[in-house]
């Protein structure tokens, strides 16, 4: 069973510009989780969809957002990029959240580096 | 607010041999899921040990076992037999349980870089 992919491995893009970055989960995942890894803040969760729908939102501005469709890949778009958006994109998926998701833990993806410059 | 607290940013170990990691953390819930993630050069995270809050008895995976002290609100792992294999960042993570149980939302803390020397 092929893992979560996420695409593209590496980006470079300039301050001002927006961002698109995908993941595609585990076959039969339906919870897509999407985190920001950076050496000064560390992991942080940025926002959880499942079944298309947004179910958990992170503290981050309105610049990111997500989205997934129905066949539960996701996408996650930055808009208006600043340096401190320079990051290790993470992507996660379950099977679906709930009580399950002890037995259905977290499978991550090998991140996207987005660097801005 | 949940908080996660790895109070040791690096630690060494001879391969063979045992290591703990330390994790405490903060939180009024009663009912949460905890983790041990570990993160190797290739960036992928990896699950390596998950525990219940409900479950009194420690969690163990071959050769990694857990020390949960609810009270405490502490959460070790233990690598009995250290490979050269188990050089990684690790990552302890907390997870509480909403209305409908998890929420597949995971707060780190902010990771021990274990190596393992031959």
């Amino acid at each position: 069973k092929a893992g979560v992919t996420q695409t593209p491995r590496y980006l470079i893009k300039t301050r001002g510009q927006q961002v698109t970055l995908s993941c595609s989960p585990i076959s039969g995942h339906r919870s897509v989780s999407w985190y920001q890894q950076t050496p000064g803040q560390g992991l942080q969760f940025l926002f959880e969809y499942f079944s298309e729908t947004q179910r958990n939102k992170g503290n981050f501005p309105g610049r990111f957002s997500g989205r997934q469709f129905s066949n539960s890949r996701s996408e996650m778009n930055v808009s208006t990029l600043e340096l401190g958006d320079s990051a290790l994109y993470l992507c996660a998926s379950s099977l679906a959240g709930g009580k399950s998701s002890y037995n259905s833990p977290l499978h991550f993806g090998n991140g996207t580096r987005l660097t801005v410059t | 607010a949940q908080t996660v607290t790895q109070s040791q940013p690096e630690m060494s170990v001879q391969e063979a041999e045992t290591v703990t990691l330390s994790c405490t953390y903060d939180t009024s819930e009663s009912n949460y899921y905890l983790f041990w993630y570990k993160q190797p050069p290739s960036r992928q995270m990896i699950l390596v040990i998950r525990q219940e809050a409900y479950k009194q008895q420690n969690a163990t995976e071959n050769r990694f076992s857990v020390n949960f002290q609810k009270a405490a609100k502490s959460f070790s792992l233990k690598i009995s037999d250290s490979q050269l294999g188990d050089t990684a960042m690790y990552f302890c993570a907390f997870m509480k349980l909403g209305p409908g149980g998890a929420t597949n939302k995971l707060i780190f803390g902010t990771g021990t870089l274990l190596a393992v020397q031959p």
